[in-house]
This record gives C-alpha cells, sequence and structure tokens, in this order.
C-alpha cells in the first residue's frame, strides 16, 4: 500500500513569506502528526490532527497552523517566515494512537528559508 | 527540557558484531518506548517498541531492553550489518489524554557498520 506522501519534497522561500506543506496519509490512517527536525533542536512535534480535530499541539508559536481535511490530508501552513524556519518538516500518520506500532513518517519537505 | 536523551552522537561497529544504542528518559510517565531508524533524505522508520510494563521486547536482530529504575533503555542488533548504518532516535510516548501523535525524541545516535 501507498506509504506517507508528502509535498513538495523541497521548498525555498524568502523571510516574511508563507508557506503551505501537504501529507497524505497511509489510506484508512485518520492520525496525522507534524514533526520540525533541525540540527540543534533534533525532532520536535508540532501538532497532531484526528478526524479534522486538532487534539495535540506542541510548544511552537502560533505562526505555525494546520489543517485536517475529511480524506485525512493534512496541511500546514507557516507564515511570516523566519530563517529559523528552515528545516525537514515530517509528517507521520497511524490508526489511532497506536504506539506500539509506531508511527508511519513521510520523506519529508526541506524548507529552506533565505 | 531534554526529556529524552542518546548521549553518543556516534558509534561505530564491525560487521557481524553487536551494535548498542542507549537512551536515558526523565519522565517515569512515559507509556511506550520506541526506537526509529532514519537515513538521509527519508522519514524515520519504525523499528521497535517496548511498553513500560515490559523490559525486553525482541524481533529478529534487533532487542530492545528497558530498565525502569535507571530510567535507561538500550537497542541491541545482532549481528550488525552494513545496510543498518544510519541515525538512530530513541521516542517515547507521554502519558495523558491529549497527548495522541506526540512522540518525544531523542537527538540521534549515527551508527556506522564497518564491512
Amino acid at each position: 500500500k501507498a506509504g506517507v506522501t508528502q509535498t513538495p519534497r523541497y521548498l525555498i522561500k524568502t523571510r516574511g513569506q508563507q508557506v503551505t506543506l501537504s501529507c497524505s496519509p497511509i489510506s484508512g490512517h485518520r492520525s496525522v502528526s507534524w514533526y520540525q527536525q533541525t540540527p540543534g533542536q533534533g525532532l520536535q512535534f508540532l501538532f497532531e490532527y484526528f478526524s479534522e480535530t486538532q487534539r495535540n499541539k506542541g510548544n511552537f508559536p502560533g505562526r505555525f497552523s494546520g489543517r485536517q481535511f475529511s480524506n485525512s490530508r493534512s496541511e500546514m501552513n507557516v507564515s511570516t517566515l523566519e530563517l529559523g524556519d528552515s528545516a525537514l518538516y515530517l509528517c507521520a500518520s497511524s490508526l489511532n494512537l497506536d504506539p506500539p506500532r509506531g508511527y508511519t513518517f513521510g520523506s519529508g519537505t526541506r524548507l529552506t528559508i533565505v | 527540557d531534554q526529556q529524552v536523551k542518546q548521549n553518543s552522537p556516534s558509534l561505530s561497529v564491525q560487521e557481524g558484531r553487536i551494535s548498542i544504542l542507549n537512551c536515558d528518559y526523565t519522565n517515569s510517565m512515559f507509556d511506550y518506548f520506541l526506537w526509529y531508524k532514519k537515513y538521509p533524505a527519508e522519514g524515520p522508520t519504525f523499528l521497535i517498541s517496548i511498553s513500560s510494563i515490559k523490559d525486553k521486547n525482541e524481533d529478529g536482530r534487533f532487542t530492545v531492553f528497558l530498565n525502569k529504575s535507571a530510567k535507561h533503555l538500550s537497542l541491541h542488533i545482532v549481528p550488525s550489518q552494513p545496510g543498518d548504518s544510519a541515525v538512530y532516535f530513541c521516542a517515547a510516548t507521554p502519558p495523558g489524554e491529549n497527548q495522541g501523535g506526540k512522540l518525544i525524541f531523542g537527538q540521534g545516535t549515527e551508527l556506522s557498520v564497518k564491512p
């Protein structure tokens, strides 16, 4: 079956712009989580959506937002981009709270802010 | 506040030998612990997990040990193969009803298996 698909794979933006990243989960998975990976901070949890509702949120400023559609696809948006937002953004999907089998990650979107 | 720590940024092992990757945590209330493997330009891949009520879980060449009193877990890979060369992350699931989808990751350990 198809894995978690993230688009685009690479993106270059300038400071002050906004960006939207997309994530299509594995078919049947209703939970989608987003993570930011940077060399300094490692992998950090942004937020999680389940059935179009945000169930959990990490410690990021309000410039980071997301949403989930009825088909479970999710988008995250970052407004007023800063240089420090340069990172690999990963999404992960799961059936529900299913930690024993882990979450399935996509390959990520590499966002570079110039 | 780094709740999950991997103190070794890198590890080099000879092919066929055992690789031992370590992870320490501070929150005794974590429910599950997971190990992920990550290749460059790819997302992390789930390897193995262990419930906080267990002390060992085995899957093929991979075994995870949990020492709750020491707040320490380790991943053993036996025998190590060159294809195991990757960055390994340990992660934990925080307790609580509203923690869905959230994993707390360590900083990762880069494993290099030499032929």
